[in-house]
């Protein structure tokens, strides 16, 4: 399979601790987007890379959450003192960077996380 | 600010019946349109997308698009829909700013398609 993978597919943990999520995008894909997706909801942006660079970040990543993609290549999302509200499924895509209006991004599975 | 409204929280219809979903987007610039699909137990799929040109769009397993500028609307529409249609859908945005500027997408909240044998 060469599409957008993600591990781990689900995680639950408790209140307080820390998580980290971890997207592989499709080879030669130089953008790389987390989005979130409550249910019921559909999914909202939280921060995009251009390569290794971290160009863009959403209002809903509050500072206990950092993403990374240090060699422009697989990107990893950290939530330091979960909250039940974190509670969503956590979702990347990846696009191979053409021109904004020609551009498609295609979706992992995502990670569902559990705040307990 | 960008928005989506999808106005089909959840559509029940039969196997053959005609399906039009309805998409509006708020958005004064020029806009890329797109639907995505997700099945039962899957991931996001992209079913069709507009970028520019003819403003009816085709996409995958028989589902059709239309463009209508004036009314800011992006309707899905598929003449006989099937079992295996069962999915929710997603309308969704992107503005159209050029090369040095990577766009998210802004997602409507999805009418989930429900399709009786």
């Amino acid at each position: 399979d060469t599409g957008v993978s993600q591990n781990p597919r689900h995680k639950i943990t408790k209140r307080g601790q820390n998580v980290t999520f971890r997207c592989d995008p499709i080879s030669e894909h130089n953008r790389l987007y987390w989005y979130r997706q409550t249910l019921g909801q559909g999914p909202e942006f939280l921060t995009y890379f251009q390569n290794e660079a971290q160009l863009e970040k959403s209002r809903l990543l509050s500072d206990r959450f950092s993403a990374e993609r240090p060699k422009g290549s697989f990107s990893t999302l950290e939530i330091q003192r979960t909250e039940q509200g974190d509670s969503a499924m956590y979702l990347c895509a990846s696009s191979l960077g053409q021109p904004s209006n020609t551009d498609t991004q295609y979706f992992g599975p995502g990670t569902r996380l559990t705040v307990l | 600010a960008q928005s989506v409204s999808q106005h089909n929280h959840h559509v029940i219809l039969s196997e053959a019946a005609s399906l039009e979903l309805g998409c509006n987007y708020s958005y004064g610039g020029t806009v890329n349109l797109f639907w995505y699909v997700q099945y039962p137990g899957q991931h996001l799929q992209l079913l069709l997308k507009y970028f520019s040109g003819d403003p009816l769009v085709k996409g995958i397993k028989g589902f059709e698009a239309e463009f209508i500028k004036s009314k800011f609307s992006f309707n899905l529409r598929k003449p006989s829909v099937q079992w295996s249609d069962t999915a929710e859908y997603f309308c969704a945005v992107t503005s159209s700013t050029g090369y040095s500027s990577a766009s998210k997408i802004i997602f409507g909240s999805g009418t989930r398609l429900s399709i009786r044998p």
